[in-house]
């Protein structure tokens, strides 16, 4: 049982290159989500998927897009990278009558 | 919308009793959690109120008072290791998503 996972630990990228994130989670939940953590702002919602084939919008969602591949899968794609997505990067799942979300190890993205 | 208010740094020592305070303004409430991050870790969850009162684990106490849109964390017998960031979190107006406060970095020293 892993938990969350995500892909990769790392990246540099420059500036108007596109990447994916990977997240995955083996704990049957319905609910996934993407957030962003800049220092001093906290935890960021970017979008969110309550369910299988849903997607929605959260607090920071502009310059990103995202997948809910199937139940286990929720990626998020930056199509041109800029300086200001420099961020940690967090996936989390939830089932939401547990009340507790549980999170992924984070991506750390530096875009030059 | 949702917003949450919480000291950003507190210091106590070794064996000390800190608490961590919370205000939200939510258009909806089911609930407020309590989370907590190590440096360069990822966030894992402590605790969750629904109701009014105080919530007990062990060292760890939470505190919700929905009246007056309040809530805190408690840590007692602090120790060394409890030097985290801790952040509050109420679901966003779908109920579906949850929206975290800016979070509190607690320091504890010898």
């Amino acid at each position: 049982n892993a938990g969350v996972t995500q892909t990769p630990k790392f990246q540099v990228l420059k500036t108007g290159q596109s990447m994916t994130l990977q997240c995955a989670q083996d704990m049957n939940h319905n609910s996934m989500y993407w957030y962003r953590q800049d220092p001093g702002m906290g935890l960021r919602l970017i979008y969110y998927s309550a369910s299988e084939g849903t997607t929605d919008k959260g607090e920071v969602p502009n310059g990103y897009n995202v997948s809910r591949l199937n139940k286990r899968e929720f990626s998020l794609r930056l199509e041109s990278a800029a300086p200001s997505q420099t961020s940690v990067y967090f996936c989390a799942s939830m089932l939401l009558a547990e009340e507790t979300q549980y999170f992924g190890p984070g991506t750390r993205l530096l875009v030059l | 919308g949702q917003s949450l208010e919480q000291p950003s740094e507190v210091t106590a020592v070794e064996g000390a009793i800190v608490q961590i305070n919370c205000t939200y303004q939510t258009s909806g409430f089911y609930g407020l959690s309590w989370y907590q991050q190590h440096d360069g870790g990822a966030p894992t969850f402590l605790s969750y109120n629904a109701l009014d009162g105080l919530e007990e684990t062990g060292r760890f106490s939470s505190f919700l008072s929905r009246s007056d849109s309040y809530g805190y964390l408690l840590l007692q017998e602090l120790q060394m290791k409890d030097s985290a960031s801790y952040f509050c979190a109420v679901r966003d107006k779908a109920g579906t998503a949850l929206i975290f406060g800016k979070g509190t970095t607690l320091s504890v020293s010898s």
